[in-house]
């Protein structure tokens, strides 16, 4: 089956410029995740869905990010306006139950 | 927020046992970890996962002890190629609050 397809692979913008990320799961995966990982560290969950309902987003910085999932499929991530800190990679991924199968992720660098 | 954290790094050769221990607030007894191997520029790849106290699959096994503060993965005999970061993600609240761990960077070495 395809896996987690994941644009663009890598994306660098100027601070305070926007940017968005795009998710399309695994065909039938109900939950989808959005995670951020900077260099040297373990991801952290941004926002969870369930179907097109938030299950989790309590540590995504609402102020700048924002996420939605349209009819329960593909996601999409923004960020408006980026700071030099958001500089990381961002990584989907989706799940049936609890196992959660992983996109590639999109590497972003914020100069 | 818990706080999930492992060893940063762990050396080893091929062919002998690996175990990777994540310690966590005491989890509740259905709250599941799963355990992920990661290489540069892929993301998290599956390997395990339970919530009782001793899983085994074809690749690895998952100890959780009675206390449920820490978690073990064991990888019975590594292979140069096992060379990665493994993460705990830890599922607490049923599911509902996911922590990932601080990651170990293992190297095995011929």
């Amino acid at each position: 089956e395809a896996g987690v397809a994941q644009s663009p692979r890598y994306k660098i913008i100027e601070k305070r410029q926007s940017v968005a990320f795009w998710c399309n799961p695994i065909s039938g995966h109900a939950t989808l995740y959005w995670y951020q990982q900077i260099l040297g560290q373990g991801p952290k969950l941004l926002i969870q869905f369930q179907n097109n309902g938030v299950v989790d987003d309590s540590q995504l910085p609402k102020d700048r990010f924002s996420a939605e999932r349209l009819k329960g499929v593909d996601s999409t991530l923004k960020i408006q306006p980026a700071k030099l800190e958001d500089s990381a990679v961002y990584l989907c991924a989706s799940s049936l139950s609890n196992e959660q199968y992983f996109g590639p992720g999109t590497r972003l660098t914020v100069t | 927020l818990a706080k999930t954290t492992q060893p940063i790094s762990m050396d080893s050769y091929e062919g002998q046992e690996v175990n990777i221990t994540c310690s966590h607030n005491n989890i509740a007894t259905n709250d599941y970890i799963t355990w992920y191997q990661q290489f540069p520029s892929q993301g998290p790849r599956f390997i395990i996962q339970g919530y009782k106290t001793k899983v085994t699959n074809e690749v690895a096994s998952l100890f959780i002890p009675a206390d449920r503060k820490s978690s073990t993965l064991s990888l019975p005999r590594v292979s140069l190629s096992d060379t990665a970061v493994y993460y705990c993600l830890v599922g607490f609240e049923g599911f509902q609050k996911l922590v990932f761990g601080t990651g170990t960077r293992l190297l095995v070495s011929p």
